[in-house]
């Protein structure tokens, strides 16, 4: 059974950072894509971020370019997310999501709250 | 990029009755769409790629249709744990892929 489970969320000042990670099993996790995806309570679901399996080639949304650094593990079968010059609209829940176009499996999500 | 449009906003269907949601892309897509369900207090769950290909796991009640730019989610007879908010997803342009802003499916 695929499991995907994040860390890392928690309360941070504007134009602070935060690290995310997250914790994969149940599956080859050197042969997938992976990606953050996030949600604003109460709002829809955007795109973030991905990496390719080997960690060569990786793409953000423009809303966090030069901000967010994505990265895995393939030993230690985890994904990151640094998010440095937090701003308040990047308060939202952060998954971590399996897939190479699609999403196919997805963990619980970590919150993440920009305030002052 | 893609805009994806959902209707209606909520839906209110009740218990055996066929729920029909739409989704719309801003240029065709092919059959580059993924449906999701998003049960209250969950994470997203894939539930159609490929436009109507069921997901592992899927109960058949739940079928999708379309190509190029309009989308249909069905659900064939509405059980009480369908209720929940669909997104649809394009992943024919990319990145980003984009999603669209959800439709609420309310049991009566």
């Amino acid at each position: 059974e695929v499991q995907l489970e994040e860390s890392g969320g928690g309360l941070v000042q504007p134009g602070g950072s935060l690290r995310l990670s997250c914790a994969a099993s149940g599956f080859t996790f050197s042969g997938f894509w992976m990606h953050w995806v996030r949600q604003i309570p109460g709002e829809g679901l955007v795109w973030v971020s991905r990496i390719t399996s080997d960690g060569s080639r990786t793409a953000y949304a423009d809303s966090v370019k030069g901000r967010f650094t994505i990265s895995r593990d393939n030993v230690k079968n985890t994904l990151d997310l640094q998010m440095n010059s937090l701003r308040v609209e990047d308060t939202a829940v952060y998954y971590c999501v399996k897939g190479a176009l699609y999403f196919e499996s997805w963990g619980q999500g970590t919150v993440v709250t920009v305030s002052a | 990029e893609i805009v994806m449009t959902q209707s209606p906003a909520t839906l209110s269907v009740s218990p055996g009755e066929r729920a029909t949601l739409s989704c719309g892309a801003s240029q065709s897509i092919a059959d580059n769409l993924a449906w999701y369900q998003q049960i209250p207090g969950q994470a997203p769950r894939l539930l159609i790629y490929g436009a109507s290909t069921r997901a592992s796991g899927i109960p058949a009640r739940f079928s999708g249709s379309g190509s190029g730019a309009e989308f249909t989610l069905t659900i064939s007879s509405l059980q009480p744990e369908d209720s929940a908010v669909y997104y649809c997803q394009q992943y024919n342009s990319w990145p980003p892929q984009t999603f669209g802003q959800g439709t609420k499916v309310e049991i009566k």
